[in-house]
């Protein structure tokens, strides 16, 4: 079945670059996903990649995927007291084009200022 | 873009009584939308699909018997825990796929803002 793995915790300094890391073991993934929660509140969607992307930036946001080595990267520029949240990366699933998503355990990212 | 919303946004009650939670997508339609649970600390699992017109799938595990899916319409789908017990106290996220001629390859979902129970 799919798997998706995250390191728990992730603290930087305010102006810092923060880079989480998510791993999957799906091969036939087609979206990889990154969601952003802050306490006590939904899921924002932040990005996401096709599989047949290497890279994809939007502002502060650099998604790198390596799908020969199913690892899925986030790097937040110049990380700021607002960006402390957990992260999630996500999957797709594909089974009967039911297309639920697959989440990782979730990164907790403290940004200290 | 798409908003899916919920309510009630939380809820508090006995152990033994039934919870309704709804989950509607505000400006589009959706004929599948997904039932999630995170539990304090941990990570969104899937407990069923709910597909409007027919009965829901529930993930192993999730008993479909206390957890009652309903989808009602292609913009409202229900989920009542049964006989609730502290162990379902949790955080309960609907999603619903949205497709566009634009995005209907995107795979994109939008998550409603999650109901947080509490079983006393």
């Amino acid at each position: 079945g799919e798997d998706v793995e995250q390191s728990l915790f992730l603290s930087v300094r305010e102006g810092d670059s923060s880079v989480i890391n998510c791993t999957y073991t799906d091969s036939s993934s087609t979206y990889l996903y990154w969601y952003k929660q802050e306490p006590g509140a939904g899921l924002q969607l932040l990005t996401y990649i096709f599989s047949n992307m290497d890279m994809k930036q939007d502002q502060r946001l650099t998604v790198l995927l390596n799908k020969k080595d199913k690892h899925l990267s986030l790097r937040i520029a110049d990380t700021q007291t607002g960006d402390s949240a957990i992260y999630f990366c996500a999957e797709s699933i594909r089974d009967t084009g039911r297309r639920a998503l697959t989440f990782g355990s979730g990164t907790r990212l403290q940004v200290q200022p | 873009g798409a908003v899916v919303s919920q309510h009630p946004s939380w809820v508090i009650c006995k152990s033994g009584t039934s919870v309704k939670i709804e989950c509607r997508s505000l400006d589009f339609q959706a004929t599948t939308m997904f039932w999630y649970r995170q539990f304090p600390k941990q990570s969104l699992m899937l407990m069923a699909t709910s597909n409007e017109g027919s009965k829901a799938t529930y993930e192993q595990g999730v008993e479909k018997d206390k957890f009652l899916i309903n989808h009602a319409s292609l913009t409202l789908s229900t989920l009542t825990v049964t006989s609730a017990h502290p162990e379902d106290s949790s955080f309960y996220i609907c999603s619903a796929p949205f497709i566009s001629g634009r995005a209907e390859n995107r795979n994109e979902q939008f998550f409603g803002p999650g109901t947080r129970l509490t079983v006393l």
